[in-house]
């Protein structure tokens, strides 16, 4: 069974640039939620697609978009990076389907914004 | 609202000792607890989770926690950890159990020899 995984590894953008991180769940999954990590803090959570559709959205402005795809991989697209942006972007999948529900988390995306 | 607070940021601990770590929650409506670990450069892993039943919960690595409701606290121990313990915990509540999940500041776990 492949595990969660998320790429790219690391990235550096400059202020202002738009950036795109993606996620493949674990096989079976249905679902994938979006964590940001700043150095030092727990995970925020930004937004968690089910079945394609947005199922939850924490509280990020409108420049954190998201998209699931038929597969239920997911794309994480940041527009207009800020300097706060810069944290660690973790992915989880689960399946709403399948009772207990445990998210299980990808190793992450280091994003720096310059 | 929900939210999670852990009330050390460090405990450094020698190898063999015993170790706690505290978490409180505060929420309105009943609440499922997770502890997960995360190690340098790494996602997160679970430990253990409380979703209902027995308040003393056993998960991996020979970790415990314990959930006390009158308290709102879900403390982790383990009666003796090993220096490949160290990394960083982060306590978590959800409102279900898909849900999204709300995390604690976490706390760095340091075992010394």
């Amino acid at each position: 069974e492949t595990g969660v995984t998320q790429s790219p590894t690391h990235l550096i953008k400059t202020r202002g640039q738009q950036v795109t991180l993606r996620c493949s769940s674990q096989s079976g999954h249905n679902t994938v939620s979006w964590y940001q990590q700043a150095l030092g803090q727990g995970p925020q959570f930004i937004f968690q697609y089910y079945r394609e559709e947005e199922n939850g959205r924490g509280n990020f402005p409108p420049r954190f978009s998201g998209l699931q795809f038929p597969n239920y991989s997911s794309e994480l697209n940041v527009n207009a990076l800020e300097l706060d942006d810069s944290a660690l972007y973790l992915c989880a999948s689960s399946s709403w389907d399948r009772g207990y529900n445990e998210q299980f988390f990808g190793p992450g995306t280091r994003l720096t914004v310059l | 609202a929900q939210s999670v607070t852990q009330l050390d940021s460090q405990v450094p601990v020698f190898e063999e000792a015993p170790v706690e770590l505290r978490c409180n929650y505060s929420s309105s409506v009943s609440v499922y607890l997770f502890w997960y670990v995360q190690y340098p450069n790494q996602g997160l892993q679970l430990l253990l989770k409380y979703l209902s039943g027995s308040t003393l919960v056993k998960g991996i690595n020979g970790f415990e926690a314990e959930f006390n409701k009158s308290q709102t606290s879900f403390h982790l121990r383990k009666p003796s950890v090993h220096i490949s313990d160290t990394a960083e915990y982060f306590c978590a509540v959800s409102m279900n159990q898909g849900g999204k999940l709300i995390f604690g500041q976490g706390t760095e776990l340091s075992v010394k020899p």
